[in-house]
Parts: C-alpha cells; sequence; structure tokens
C-alpha cells in the first residue's frame, strides 16, 4: 500500500525562479495537507484540501504561494519568485474523513534556494 | 501561546536506559486528539499514536507507553529499554475538533540520542 509520494526529494534553484512541489495523497484519503518545516519555525501548516477543494490557506506566507488540487490524487505547491527564506523541507500529508483520523506524511521536499 | 510544549529539547541516554518524553497541551476544546510523531533521521515523519481526549487510558505498544492525564494536560511518551534506532526527534501534536478546524499544531519536537 503506497504512502503519500512527494517530488522532488531535493530542489536546489536560484533565487526567482520559481519552485513546483508535487504529491500524491494516499488514495482514498480526503484530506490533504501542505507542511513546511524550518529550523526557526518547526512543523507549520500551510494549507490544507478537503475533496480537492482548498479549506485554509491562512498559514500560506504570501501571495507568492499557491498550492492547486486539481484531483483527487494530485496536488501542487508552487514558489513564484522564490527566495532564499523559502528554503524548507515541505511536508505533504493525507488522511481520510473517518473521525480525526492520522495526518501520513510523505517523506518531504527538501528546498533550497540560493 | 504555544498549544504543545516540548520543554526538552534534547535527551541523550545511554542504550538500554528507559527514557521519558514530555509533552504539555494547551486547548479550551473539550474534545481533542493528541498525538505523537517520530522524525528518524531520515526525516520522514512516521506516526505513533493518536488519543481522544475522552480515553485516558495509557496506552503501551511493545517498548513504547503513552501515559494521558488530563488533569496536568500532559501526554508523555516513555521508551523502555531504548536502543539504537529509537534515535529520532519525537514531535507531539495535538489537533482541536472546533467546527471546520482540521489543524495539527506541533510542539517543537525532542531530539532524543541513544548512545550505544
Amino acid at each position: 500500500d503506497a504512502g503519500v509520494i512527494q517530488s522532488p526529494r531535493h530542489e536546489v534553484t536560484e533565487m526567482g525562479q520559481e519552485v513546483t512541489l508535487r504529491c500524491k495523497p494516499i488514495s482514498g484519503h480526503d484530506y490533504l495537507f501542505w507542511y513546511r518545516q524550518t529550523m526557526m519555525r518547526g512543523l507549520e501548516l500551510l494549507i490544507y484540501f478537503n475533496n480537492n477543494v482548498p479549506i485554509d490557506d491562512s498559514g500560506m506566507p504570501e501571495d507568492r504561494f499557491s498550492a492547486k488540487m486539481p484531483n483527487a490524487s494530485f496536488s501542487t505547491l508552487k514558489i513564484q519568485p522564490s527566495e532564499p527564506r523559502d528554503s524548507a523541507v515541505y511536508f505533504c500529508a493525507s488522511r481520510s474523513a473517518v473521525g480525526n483520523s492520522p495526518l501520513h506524511f510523505g517523506n518531504g521536499t527538501r528546498l533550497t534556494v540560493t | 501561546a504555544q498549544k504543545v510544549t516540548q520543554a526538552q529539547t534534547e535527551i541523550s541516554v545511554v542504550e538500554k536506559e528507559d527514557v521519558t518524553l514530555d509533552c504539555v497541551y494547551e486547548t479550551r476544546d473539550t474534545t481533542y486528539y493528541l498525538f505523537w510523531y517520530k522524525q528518524p533521521p531520515s526525516g520522514e515523519l512516521v506516526f505513533l499514536i493518536r488519543r481522544n481526549s475522552f480515553d485516558e487510558q495509557n496506552e503501551i505498544s511493545g517498548r513504547y507507553s503513552w501515559n494521558f492525564q488530563k488533569s496536568t494536560s500532559s501526554f508523555n511518551f516513555t521508551i523502555t529499554a531504548s536502543q539504537v534506532v529509537d534515535s529520532a526527534v519525537y514531535f507531539c501534536a495535538l489537533s482541536e475538533v472546533v467546527a471546520g478546524a482540521n489543524n495539527l499544531f506541533f510542539g517543537t519536537g525532542t531530539r532524543l540520542t541513544v548512545i550505544p
């Protein structure tokens, strides 16, 4: 049973470039989350979707960040233009709608913006 | 205000010692869920346990055990006979079941190092 799949695992880009992170949630999961992990701020929720609809994007840092979920099996997090302070590990997670089932996280994408 | 406090930033123990990781949470909700996640050096976040606010029974799973005490708002995690493979960062998290809310508030984590 495949878990949450994220790509790429590592991304190194130059300031000003567009970055797209990808996520495939666990099949059947209705909720999808994007988290960012940094040393300074720990794990922060950026946005989450329910049935492909964005529900809460209050954690998205600024307009340079956008997220989409065109279908139940795919989501993207885009940063345009990227800045060095965006360097972090970005996690995607999904869970089912049953009760308050736990989040299942992907392996993360380590983003470095130089 | 910090919803989840993990006061221990780093802990080192010698293999086979027992270790307890502390977690104190803050919420006004009567219904909530508590979680522990493990983040090994490889970086992924691994779910360990979920506990709802109505179930104060302690739980044991192999060498892992959890002590949930609502009176002190704590959800502590004990590893018995620690092993080198237990070395990781451990996160406690809180989910509040408020209408429409669906966030998991993480503590800052405790880095556990088990020395062989």
